[in-house]
C-alpha cells in the first residue's frame, strides 16, 4: 500500500523559509510513471497547486507562477522522499500543505491519486 | 478566488439526484483539458473521486458521474446517501497558468 508521510514544523516566522518533507512508502520518488507534488489549501486561496518534481531519465521541476520565485522542490533518492522549501513567507502562506502523487501521462489526464495527511503551517511571529 | 468556479453549496434529500457545476474558461476546460473531481471529508485530505470520462477509482460507486460541455463540467450524484455529505472539488489544467487549477469547492448537504 502506497503511503505518503509528511513531516515539518507547524509554525514559521514571517520572512523565513518553510520546509516540509514527504516520505514515500510503496512507490519510488524515481518512478517513471509518477510525479511528486505539493498542494496547499487555505480558506482564502482554496486548493492551490504549488509545484512538482518527476524523473524521466533526468529530473524535471515545474512550479506555479504564483510562487515560482520562492519555491524549491527536491527529490532525495537515498531516503525515497521529496521536500518543499518556500522562502520569504508571509501570513498569506498560512495553509494546510499536502504532498501528493500525480499520475497520468499528460497535463490533461494527470490526477492526484494519493495524498499525505496534510500539515497545517502557520506563519506568525 | 479560484480559477474554476463552483457553487458554494448544494443540497438534496436522500435518494434524490444533485449536480455540481464547475465553470472554467478557454485556457482550461474550454481548451479541452480533462476535468477531475475530488471528495473531501472534514479534517481529511481530498480523495480522487472520478476522473476524465467517468473513470472511477476502486470503491467509488457508479452513482457518481460526470459530463463536460464547452467551458463547463458537472458532477452528478444519484440516489443521494447520507455518506455523500462532503465537500467536492473540480480540477483541470490551465495553459495560461501552466499549472493545475481547482474549483473553490462545493459543500453538499444531505437533508
Amino acid at each position: 500500500q502506497v503511503q505518503l508521510q509528511q513531516s515539518g514544523p507547524g509554525l514559521v516566522k514571517p520572512s523565513q523559509t518553510l520546509s516540509l518533507t514527504c516520505a514515500i512508502s510503496g512507490d519510488s520518488v524515481s518512478s517513471n510513471s509518477a510525479a511528486w507534488n505539493w498542494i496547499r489549501q487555505s480558506p482564502s486561496r482554496g486548493l492551490e497547486w504549488l509545484g512538482r518534481t518527476y524523473y524521466r531519465s533526468k529530473w524535471y521541476y515545474e512550479y506555479a507562477v504564483s510562487v515560482k520565485s520562492r519555491i524549491t522542490i527536491n527529490p532525495d533518492t537515498s531516503k525515497n522522499q521529496f521536500s518543499l522549501q518556500l522562502s520569504s513567507v508571509s501570513p498569506e502562506d498560512t495553509a494546510v500543505y499536502y504532498c501528493t502523487r500525480g499520475v497520468g501521462g499528460t497535463y490533461s489526464t494527470l490526477t492526484f491519486d494519493l495524498w499525505g495527511r496534510g500539515t497545517l503551517v502557520t506563519v506568525s511571529s | 478566488q479560484s480559477v474554476l468556479t463552483q457553487p458554494p453549496s448544494v443540497s438534496g434529500a436522500p435518494g434524490q439526484r444533485v449536480t455540481i457545476s464547475c465553470t472554467g474558461s478557454s485556457s482550461n476546460i474550454g481548451a479541452g483539458y480533462d476535468v477531475h473531481w475530488y471528495q473531501q471529508l472534514p479534517g481529511t485530505a481530498p480523495k480522487l473521486l472520478i476522473y476524465g470520462n467517468n473513470n472511477r477509482p476502486s470503491g467509488v460507486p457508479d452513482r457518481f458521474s460526470v459530463s463536460k460541455s464547452g467551458t463547463s463540467a458537472s458532477l452528478a450524484i444519484t440516489g443521494l446517501q447520507a455518506e455523500d455529505e462532503s465537500d467536492y472539488y473540480c480540477q483541470s489544467y490551465d495553459s495560461s497558468l501552466s499549472g493545475w487549477v481547482f474549483g473553490g469547492g462545493t459543500k453538499l448537504t444531505v437533508l
